[in-house]
């Protein structure tokens, strides 16, 4: 049981080089998240997954794309990257029990673009 | 945008206990509060979770009052491993981080 796991753990882009960033996870929950967190702030909402076959824009979703794949991976898009795309990502699945959500983070995928 | 509010630091000594208030005044009726504690270069992970009164595990205890627009969150005795951020949030349709609460513990 790995839980969630992300691909790359780190990441070197030149401006405009596009990527993807996978994630996957063993425990069968519905939602999938993406986060991004700049140094010394707190995490941003990228994208979210509600369940397969649905994506929901977050707070920060310019320059990104997502793809749920199925109900293990959602997997995040950079098309064009930019400097102001510098950051940690990390995914999260979601365990939805009643009027109770709880959370499990990826490592991370640490993302410079030059 | 987030729904609660949380100093933005603290600092404590070890052996201390530490509470740190989190405000969510427009908490809905069936809305739980959950607390993630957040070490550097890691993702953050579920604390604890709890709806009214007092929740306690093994990690924390979670104060709710009877109106709910706020909770505490107690961590007992903290060590310098405890130096971490630690977020609160009430559901939503998403799940939104705030900038949550940088707790920095001093030998």
């Amino acid at each position: 049981n790995a839980g969630v796991t992300q691909t790359p753990k780190f990441q070197v882009l030149k401006t405009g080089q596009s990527m993807t960033l996978q994630c996957a996870q063993d425990m069968n929950h519905n939602s999938m998240y993406w986060y991004r967190q700049d140094p010394g702030m707190g995490l941003r909402l990228i994208y979210y997954s509600a369940s397969e076959g649905t994506t929901d824009k977050g707070e920060v979703p310019n320059g990104y794309n997502v793809s749920r794949l199925n109900k293990r991976e959602f997997s995040l898009r950079l098309e064009s990257a930019a400097p102001s795309q510098t950051s940690v990502y990390f995914c999260a699945s979601t365990l939805r029990e009643g009027r109770t959500d709880t959370q499990y983070f990826g490592p991370g995928t640490r993302l410079t673009v030059l | 945008l987030a729904k609660t509010t949380q100093p933005i630091s603290m600092d404590s000594y070890e052996g201390q206990e530490v509470n740190i208030t989190c405000s969510h005044n427009n908490i809905a009726t069936n809305d739980y509060i959950t607390w993630y504690q957040q070490f550097p270069s890691q993702g953050p992970r579920f604390i604890i979770q709890g709806y009214k009164t007092k929740v306690t595990n093994e990690v924390a205890s979670l104060f709710i009052p009877a109106d709910r627009k706020s909770s505490t969150l107690s961590l007992p005795r903290v060590s310098l491993s405890d130096t971490a951020v630690y977020y609160c949030l009430t559901r939503d349709d998403k799940i939104i981080f705030g900038k949550g609460t940088r707790l920095h513990i001093l030998p």
